[in-house]
């Protein structure tokens, strides 16, 4: 699986939008782009996936380049809640199904 | 929905014992479930991947005799932790996932273990 690439940590304003960003550039062309998050002493969670085009839900939204060699994860109204450690994970599913876990971006969202 | 629960959130136990800790996936089937430790301030690892019904595989470095993974329902995997020794002390989580798309696991809360 590809490698990725995330700032260790990063700040946001309560009620605004949190952008974590995420390199990948040896991402291959069957590999997916996950993200997931992991609040203190608490097991992880599945935010969003995608391949190429970008894709929005509930929780994110997510942006990958046309060259989806990076991503973006977009919390649009950040709440304290929403402070954890967040996880880009790259996988080309299938057979391979693993997750590695990388150490993530913590975000802190500040009152 | 995907909701995961384990058994027990923390247990405390005597080096020497054994400790099992179970998984459940609480409104879905899982064909494949996971077993991940992570030690303080570290990142997930993957200890083991089981399959309902077979033999569960190990990755490199997991001890499948002290590491005793059962997969025997769509919606129950346990972990028995043999032996336990101070080391073996750590945040213990489990995710479950359904066939096709493997890679969107659902989390357990995690079981904190503690061997004295």
């Amino acid at each position: 699986d590809a490698k990725t690439t995330q700032p260790t940590s990063m700040d946001c304003a309560e009620g605004r939008a949190a952008n974590l960003p995420c390199n990948h550039s040896t991402i291959s062309g069957n590999e997916y782009v996950y993200w997931y998050r992991q609040i203190h002493s608490q097991g992880p969670q599945y935010i969003i996936h995608g391949l190429k085009n970008n894709e929005t839900n509930e929780m994110a939204s997510l942006i990958i380049t046309e060259d989806r060699k990076s991503s973006t994860l977009i919390l649009p109204h950040a709440t304290l809640r929403d402070t954890a450690v967040y996880y880009c994970i790259v996988t080309s599913g299938g057979s391979n199904y693993k997750l590695t876990f990388g150490k993530g971006t913590l975000l802190t969202v500040n009152p | 929905g995907a909701v995961v629960s384990q058994h027990p959130s923390r247990v405390i136990c005597k080096s020497g014992t054994s400790v099992k800790i179970e998984c459940r996936s609480l409104d879905f089937q899982a064909t494949t479930m996971f077993w991940y430790r992570q030690f303080p301030k570290q990142s997930l690892m993957l200890m083991a991947t089981s399959n309902e019904g077979s033999k569960a595989t190990y990755e490199q470095g997991v001890e499948k005799d002290k590491f005793l993974i059962n997969h025997a329902s769509l919606t129950l995997s346990t972990l028995t932790v043999t032996s336990a020794h101070p080391e073996d002390s750590s945040f213990y989580i489990c995710s479950a996932a359904t066939s096709g798309r493997q890679e969107t696991q659902y989390f357990g809360p995690g079981t904190r273990l503690l061997v004295l």
